[in-house]
């Protein structure tokens, strides 16, 4: 079973403006939360991540959201730039897993100048 | 340069042959692991190791085997058995230090011709 879903395969923003990208998960022993930045042919790239013990951490232009009740959390990026666009990962573990990661399917933000 | 280099970036390989993928970090990392990724989909483990000398299947680990014989390396036989070899075939390392966030490497993309 899909532990973290994606549910929009892409999405399109315009220059300047924000990216707002969405991630569930159905694990309740999830307790760490990461997003990966992918380029085609090459690695993902980490950008950011969030503890279970908070609800918001920022970094820059990205900010993670997390909404632990909802089993939800979310990647902001404002503003946003035409380098942006990407595929972006959501991923998660838990405290037996430790860095053994479940991804979610990404999502491949495109950003139109 | 610190950081994960994996090799061959482009292989071919003819059905019912093996082929072994170099993993290699100086990162002084304990964890490394495979993905696998294909269109469309998010990252699947395969096999990941925690410590020299011991690994563990991932989630799609059929078709493939894995070694750790020295910290920095961790290599990734495809095997004759594997069905659907062709991929795009990603490994990462990590350590507690980092948490649960994990490095990867630029990516090796496997042909099956």
């Amino acid at each position: 079973d899909q532990q973290v879903k994606q549910n929009s395969p892409s999405l399109s923003v315009q220059e300047g403006r924000i990216s707002i990208l969405n991630c569930d998960y159905t694990n309740s022993m999830f307790d760490y939360f990461l997003w990966y930045k992918k380029y085609p042919a090459e690695g993902p790239t980490f950008l950011i991540s969030i503890s279970s013990i908070k609800d918001k951490n920022e970094d820059g232009r990205f900010t993670v959201f997390l909404n632990k009740s909802a089993k939800h959390l979310s990647l902001h990026i404002v503003p946003s730039q035409p380098g942006d666009s990407a595929v972006y990962f959501c991923a998660a573990s838990d405290r037996t897993s430790g860095s053994r990661l479940t991804f979610g399917e990404g999502t491949q933000l495109t950003v139109n100048p | 340069d610190g950081g994960i280099t994996q090799s061959p970036k482009y292989l071919f390989r003819k059905e019912g042959q093996n082929v072994t993928l170099s993993c290699e970090q100086n990162l002084n990392h304990d964890a490394m692991y495979w993905y696998r990724q294909d269109p469309g989909q998010g990252l699947r483990l395969i096999y990941y190791s925690q410590i020299v000398n011991d690994f563990q299947k991932g989630d799609i680990a059929e078709g493939y085997s894995v070694s750790r014989e020295k910290k920095e390396s961790f290599p990734l036989t495809v095997t004759s058995a594997q069905k659907n070899p062709t991929a795009f075939y990603l490994c990462a390392s990590g350590t507690r230090i980092s948490g649960n966030t994990i490095y990867f490497g630029e990516g090796s993309w496997l042909t099956v011709v």
